[in-house]
């Protein structure tokens, strides 16, 4: 069962224009949000997260936006830049034993920024 | 600033043998974990420590599996008997303790069975 889903597979945009990705949630524990950015062969890089208590963060271009109420989060990258292009995975945590820790992964969606 | 990183980044083996596979974390980092990343998919949580200690461990890890962490700084993750499902990359993720964890990969372990 996929607790976190990333439905688009691939996203396609123009440089300059606004990225949106997409993820929902099954597991309503889950109350921590983090946005990886991977390039091929590299390890996953933590580009902004979000805690359950706020429904939006910004951290220069990026802006991560959470509705508890739909058990969805996105994350929207304004302007896109080539260098953008990755694939770019939603995880998800649960406050336990004092922390949260687990992260849970969705699939994915690779972002192609077009010049 | 030095980040995670892992030893070695590629590695292929016959079907049968053993690998192990090493990660660095971040200096002050007390929390470490692995996670396995297989085509098409996100990477799927395998097991942690704290400091030493391993508190947890995914179903995914069969007895084949071994993870340590001696004196609370490096890890490694041995497979014995290896199997072509086993190939992926592994991934070594570090973080400190408490509240919302942000955990920092490192650039990951691909292993090919043959």
């Amino acid at each position: 069962d996929q607790q976190v889903k990333q439905n688009s597979p691939s996203l396609s945009v123009q440089e300059g224009r606004i990225s949106i990705l997409n993820c929902d949630y099954t597991n309503s524990m889950f109350d921590y949000f983090l946005w990886y950015k991977k390039y091929p062969a590299e390890g996953p890089t933590f580009l902004i997260s979000i805690s359950s208590i706020k429904d939006k963060n910004e951290d220069g271009r990026f802006t991560v936006f959470l509705n508890k109420s739909a058990k969805h989060l996105s994350l929207h990258i304004v302007p896109s830049q080539p260098g953008d292009s990755a694939v770019y995975f939603c995880a998800a945590s649960a406050y336990s034993g004092g922390s949260n820790y687990k992260l849970t992964f969705g699939k994915g969606t690779l972002l192609t920024v077009n010049p | 600033d030095t980040g995670v990183s892992q030893d070695p980044r590629h590695k292929i083996t016959k079907r049968g043998q053993n690998v192990t596979f090493r990660c660095d974390p971040i200096s002050e980092h007390n929390r470490l974990y692995w996670y396995r990343q297989t085509l098409g998919q996100g990477p799927e949580f395998l097991t942690y420590f704290q400091n030493e200690a391993q508190l947890e461990k995914s179903r995914l890890l069969s007895d084949r599996f071994s993870a340590e962490r001696p004196k609370g700084s490096f890890s490694t993750l041995e497979i014995q008997r290896t199997e072509q499902g086993d190939s992926a990359m592994y991934l070594c993720a570090s973080s400190l303790v408490g509240g919302a964890e942000t955990q920092y990969f490192g650039p990951g372990t691909r292993l090919l069975v043959l």
